[in-house]
């Protein structure tokens, strides 16, 4: 069991849906990330959060849209999307972006995501 | 630009075969060299964090070396259950000399030891 869980752990949905993926961490970090990983690709950062604030958006397109709410919860909404974006979708957290000291990024079990 | 290479691709071993996976990275300021285990189906878990040329750290049967330009990881007397795939991250300074704590993965070498 990690210190960041996320659901759904798996999610098929049209084109046309909307859902939502959800990540919640018990490690009182500050700093939330999101992740894409796809096959025979590097994890590819998507969002980080720091404080509730985005502090970066890695030229994700606006059919992903990310909400934290608090430092401890985070949402990525998902609407219209495509089939090559069917990927594994992990979540993680660290104390503090941008902080000197060590700021190991902790990962959640990810969200597999097929879009069909 | 950030680069992180990982090799080989894939390495089968047979348990107690010892050896070593590569990762070479091209950064303008390291701030921090990660090695992470994913299993299959599962997040990466976090293994060491490397900060200076000529650190070690070493876990069970890993040990995780540092030089200016590349980490290796080094398994010794392997296991079935040491099977996953091995990632390899940097985490950079900024021009200001702060650490932005995001990371630039490479590939992943995925790693099989045959009983």
């Amino acid at each position: 069991e990690t210190g960041v869980t996320q659901t759904p752990r798996h999610l098929v949905m049209g084109m046309t849906n909307k859902k939502s993926l959800k990540c919640e961490q018990h490690l009182g970090h500050n700093a939330m990330y999101w992740y894409k990983q796809s096959a025979k690709k590097p994890l590819e950062l998507m969002f980080v959060y720091n404080f509730k604030e985005q502090t970066e958006n890695n030229s994700v397109p606006s059919r992903f849209s990310p909400e934290c709410p608090n430092s401890s919860h985070l949402f990525l909404h998902l609407h219209t999307l495509q089939p090559e974006d069917s990927a594994l979708y992990l979540c993680a957290s660290s104390h503090q972006f941008g902080q000197l000291s060590g700021n190991t990024i902790y990962f959640g079990e990810g969200s597999w995501l097929t879009v069909v | 630009e950030d680069q992180v290479t990982q090799s080989p691709e894939a390495l089968r071993l047979q348990e107690g075969e010892s050896s070593s996976l590569n990762c070479s990275y091209t950064v303008s300021g390291l701030r921090g060299l990660f090695w992470y285990r994913q299993d299959p189906g599962k997040g990466p878990e976090f293994l060491f964090t490397l900060y200076s040329a000529g650190e070690e750290k070493e876990k069970e049967r890993l040990k995780a070396t540092l030089t200016k330009k590349e980490s290796f990881l080094h398994i010794t007397a392997p296991k079935p259950e040491d099977s996953a795939t091995y990632l390899c991250a940097v985490q950079e300074f900024n021009a200001g000399g702060t650490s932005y704590g995001k990371l630039t993965f490479g590939q992943g070498t995925i790693l099989t030891v045959h009983p």
